[in-house]
């Protein structure tokens, strides 16, 4: 099965700042490849899918680019809305095997 | 109004036995895949599996094949996770998610509906 790896695994960010987050597949998964957002006690939600691509009604701070096995989530400017927990998942795999990446918490410095 | 809405939260002994649920609205039930995801206190997600309403085609991940059942009644619209005997390890927020196509599985699926979440508490 395919492996997601993450880093980091948190960070600390001001508001205003430029935020990168890597997701790294054991195996080429084209770009199939998904970003979700997650704040405590709330379920995930979507915001990049086919690794670039922005959900509708995710603002625009947000991009994500890559394929193959690396890709990225930036946050252009970070606002108090988006501390949070970041999730890829790939869904290149059978049904069975749509693994998650661990996650990287962004926290306020 | 698309929505998945999942039942409350439970709390259990280990040995008993547990059906949660997810009851999808707003759309065609059995067109849409419905998957399952775990999340134990202060972790990430982990991906469970998924099913196909229409013809009960049901995929496990391997880390869950044989610890959980998945299921589905089409005609009242409802996805289902059971477990025959919990264990304390099965303390955790599970979540339902629903696909933004319908259709048999594709590959680049994409999950932009998500349930609020089920919390599921095994202790003696």
């Amino acid at each position: 099965d395919i492996q997601m790896t993450q880093s980091p695994s948190s960070l600390s960010a001001s508001v205003g700042d430029r935020v990168t987050i890597t997701c790294r597949a054991s195996q080429s998964i084209s770009s199939y490849l998904n970003w979700y957002q997650q704040k405590p006690g709330k379920a995930p939600k979507l915001l990049i899918y086919a690794a670039s691509s922005l959900q509708g009604g995710v603002p625009s701070r947000f991009s994500g680019g890559g394929s193959g096995t690396d890709f990225t989530l930036t946050i252009s400017s970070l606002q108090p809305d988006d501390f949070a927990t970041y999730y890829c998942q790939q869904s290149y795999s059978t049904p069975r095997a749509l693994t998650f990446g661990p996650g990287t918490k962004v926290d306020i410095k | 109004e698309v929505q998945l809405v999942q039942s409350g939260a439970e709390v259990k002994k280990p040995g008993e036995s547990l059906k949660i649920s997810c009851k999808g609205s707003g759309y065609s039930f059995p067109s849409y895949w419905i998957g399952w995801v775990r999340q134990m206190p202060g972790k990430g997600l982990e991906w469970m599996g998924i099913i196909y309403p229409g013809d009960s085609d049901t995929r496990y991940s391997p880390s869950f094949q044989g610890q959980v059942t998945i299921s589905a009644d089409k005609s009242i619209g409802t996805a289902y996770l059971q477990w025959s005997s919990l264990k304390a390890s099965d303390t955790a927020m599970y979540y339902c998610a629903r696909p933004s196509t319908s259709g048999y599985f594709s590959r680049g699926i994409v999950f932009d509906i998500w349930g609020q979440g089920t919390m599921v508490t095994v202790s003696s």
